[in-house]
């Protein structure tokens, strides 16, 4: 069974353009979790999907950031205008969310997004 | 999140166990206590997690006790490769993850 799937593993950009990262869930999956860190520093929430709807984006910047998780396809983070301080690395997790108690999020690898 | 509190820092010799211990006083009864790991920038690894009863897996194990207020996670032999820093957390029920500063681990030759 195939881990968290995150493309590109690597991303750079220059001020202005848009990044898309791209995160495929654990099979079985349909909960999806988007994390950012910045150098030096912890992980910090930023949204949290089921398939075709946002449940919970309260970490999210108010401008130039979307997230979706469509039907069919993989879970994808927007930045628009990038700007130097987006330079982070941003984790994706999923889980399974069977209605226990929270459950176990399984990381992926990450995307390390440099703006130039 | 019930909130939680880990030492900075912490160095364990190559071979011995390593106790990392986690104090969460303000835990509910229904918050899980989960334990994941980040080795360098590597996306963060999960290690185990425990409601009251103390777990065991191929990893670690989770000793939490009986107030539930802390616990500890043990790396029975540690090696370098354990290097990393060790994050615990206590999420309300269906509440996001929070990941706090951590505890950095160095297992020392």
């Amino acid at each position: 069974n195939a881990g968290v799937m995150q493309n590109p593993r690597h991303l750079v950009r220059r001020r202005g353009q848009e990044a898309r990262l791209r995160c495929s869930p654990m099979k079985g999956h349909s909960h999806v979790y988007w994390y950012r860190q910045l150098p030096e520093e912890g992980l910090k929430f930023m949204v949290y999907l089921q398939k075709e709807n946002i449940i919970d984006e309260s970490g999210m910047p108010k401008e130039r950031f979307s997230a979706e998780f469509p039907k069919e396809g993989p879970s994808i983070l927007r930045i628009q205008q990038v700007v130097r301080g987006d330079s982070a690395a941003y984790f994706c997790a999923s889980s399974p969310r069977t209605g226990r108690s929270t459950d176990t999020q399984y990381f992926g690898p990450g995307t390390r997004l440099t703006v130039l | 999140d019930a909130k939680t509190t880990q030492p900075p820092s912490m160095d364990c010799a190559e071979g011995r166990a390593a106790n990392l211990p986690c104090n969460h006083s303000t835990i509910s009864g229904n918050e899980y206590v989960y334990w994941y790991r980040q080795i360098h920038s590597q996306g963060p690894q999960y290690i185990i997690h425990g409601l009251k009863n103390n777990e065991t897996n191929e990893m670690a194990s989770l000793i939490i006790t009986e107030d539930r207020k802390s616990s500890t996670l043990i790396l029975p032999h540690a090696t370098l490769r354990d290097t990393a820093v060790y994050y615990c957390i206590a999420p309300n029920y269906g509440q996001n993850f929070v990941f706090g500063p951590g505890t950095r681990l160095s297992v020392l030759p």
